[in-house]
């Protein structure tokens, strides 16, 4: 009973480096999210995806690149982190209109 | 203006108390609302869901929409320590599957 899954937990980078954010459900679900949380700030999306192979941007897609495999995974790429990209990330992935998150990735960019 | 603002609160009530959380939003086209919970350190998860308008009620949980005022509420009734958490409101427009979220309001009842 998994549900979304998120890899790693937390994370520490140095401004320049790169990382990827995995994120894995075993719903069967087509359509696929990631968010970023902010204080004062909610929830923002970063990247859609409908379906494996497809993908859109969101509302604050700069400094990010994502990558749709497969039906199960959906990965978020940071090339060069910046101190700006500090903040707690979420993996969802949705069955009609509902959306079901990961337990999230903190990252913090120093 | 945002697309969909929220008292942050932090809004602390006693044990039993009816809480009340709104939130406001300037899209006519949404046609979706969600009130998710999120405890700390934890993703959010799916609390109510209530297409276009009218109330929905689920045990102690009641949410309300009204889009002639483009207004969402989530009533709690008899509330207890183990519902302090954020609680987020979330719409989205038919088709777009882009949701968008209120900052969220943390609530903390007191024992």
């Amino acid at each position: 009973n998994a549900g979304v899954t998120q890899t790693p937990k937390f994370q520490v980078l140095k401004t320049g480096q790169s990382m990827t954010l995995q994120c894995a459900q075993d719903m069967n679900h087509n359509s696929m999210y990631w968010y970023r949380q902010d204080p004062g700030m909610g929830l923002r999306l970063i990247y859609y995806s409908a379906s494996e192979g497809t993908t859109d941007k969101g509302e604050v897609p700069n400094g990010y690149n994502v990558s749709r495999l497969n039906k199960r995974e959906f990965s978020l790429r940071l090339e060069s982190a910046a101190p700006s990209q500090t903040s707690v990330y979420f993996c969802a992935s949705r069955r009609r209109e509902k959306l079901f998150f990961g337990s999230g990735t903190q990252l913090s960019v120093l | 203006q945002k697309e969909v603002e929220q008292d942050p609160g932090p809004l602390s009530v006693p044990e039993g108390a009816i809480v009340s959380l709104n939130c406001t939003y300037s899209n006519s086209a949404f046609q979706y609302f969600m009130w998710y919970r999120q405890y700390s350190r934890k993703g959010p998860e799916l609390l109510m869901y209530t297409y276009s308008s009218g109330n929905k009620e689920d045990g102690r949980f009641t949410a309300q929409v009204d889009k002639s005022s483009k207004y969402i509420s989530l009533f709690i009734r008899d509330s207890q320590p183990s519902d302090s958490a954020t609680y987020l409101c979330a719409m989205s427009d038919a088709g777009t599957y882009k949701y968008i979220f209120g900052t969220g309001t943390r609530l903390k009842v007191l024992a």
